[in-house]
């Protein structure tokens, strides 16, 4: 069974400042991993995913991830937050023959 | 276009009625997925279609009936339904439901049933 776990509830940054989501992971074999967002009453949108290759992964917005195999990460970072940022954010993994499985989510709000 | 449309955006019914969602997407997608989302909790799968058949079913109760009328369309028949049922009810899409294949989500149906 694959699971996602997102260890942080709410998240606060002021603006301006580098900004990180944290994600962990279980799955059997490789894991396919993804970062959505929601703003309140609206869909999911893509923000980036890793599927293979290289560890830091970029995406939209500034947002970029960083897979690490060994603790099974997968972290959402953003060098610089805009209160515009602030959504709620969720990992998802993926794996072969499986489906997508959220994380909990975590609420991020970003301070002017 | 790369958008994932539902109708209609709200949606309140008694647990007597009939009603239907509607999930549109013209991405050239072949895979497409309900999901219902309760207020700051994250979406559960209910159903998915691969290629117009349907491939998952969640254990979904009967009173939700989905349908895919074809590689564009999905729909999702309600009747019976209880007020524990009201959710946000997201459609998605991806381009084969691989599992590498990112979602692309409408911006979902919000469903009160009194």
């Amino acid at each position: 069974a694959q699971s996602v776990a997102q260890p942080e509830d709410q998240v606060n940054v002021a603006e301006g400042n580098p900004l990180t989501v944290k994600c962990t992971y279980s799955v059997s074999g490789n894991p396919y991993l993804f970062w959505y967002v929601q703003y309140p009453n609206r869909g999911l949108q893509f923000l980036l995913k890793y599927i293979t290759g290289d560890n830091l992964v970029k995406g939209s917005y500034g947002f970029e991830a960083e897979f690490n195999k060994s603790q099974t990460s997968f972290h959402l970072k953003k060098p610089s937050a805009l209160v515009s940022d602030s959504a709620l954010y969720f990992c998802a993994v993926n794996n072969y023959g499986q489906n997508f499985v959220f994380g909990p989510g975590t609420r991020l709000s970003v301070l002017p | 276009d790369t958008e994932v449309t539902q109708t209609p955006k709200h949606l309140v019914m008694g647990m007597t009625n009939k009603k239907s969602l509607k999930c549109e997407q013209h991405m050239g997608h072949r895979a497409m997925y309900w999901y219902k989302q309760k207020a700051k909790k994250p979406p559960e799968l209910m159903f998915v279609y691969s290629y117009e058949k349907l491939s998952i079913n969640e254990s979904v109760p009967s009173r939700f009936s989905p349908e895919c009328p074809n590689s564009s369309l999905l729909n999702l028949h309600l009747h019976a339904l209880q007020p524990e049922d009201s959710a946000l009810y997201l459609c998605a899409s991806s381009q084969q439901g691989l599992a590498g294949d990112e979602q692309f989500f409408g911006p979902g149906t919000r469903l009160t049933v009194l």
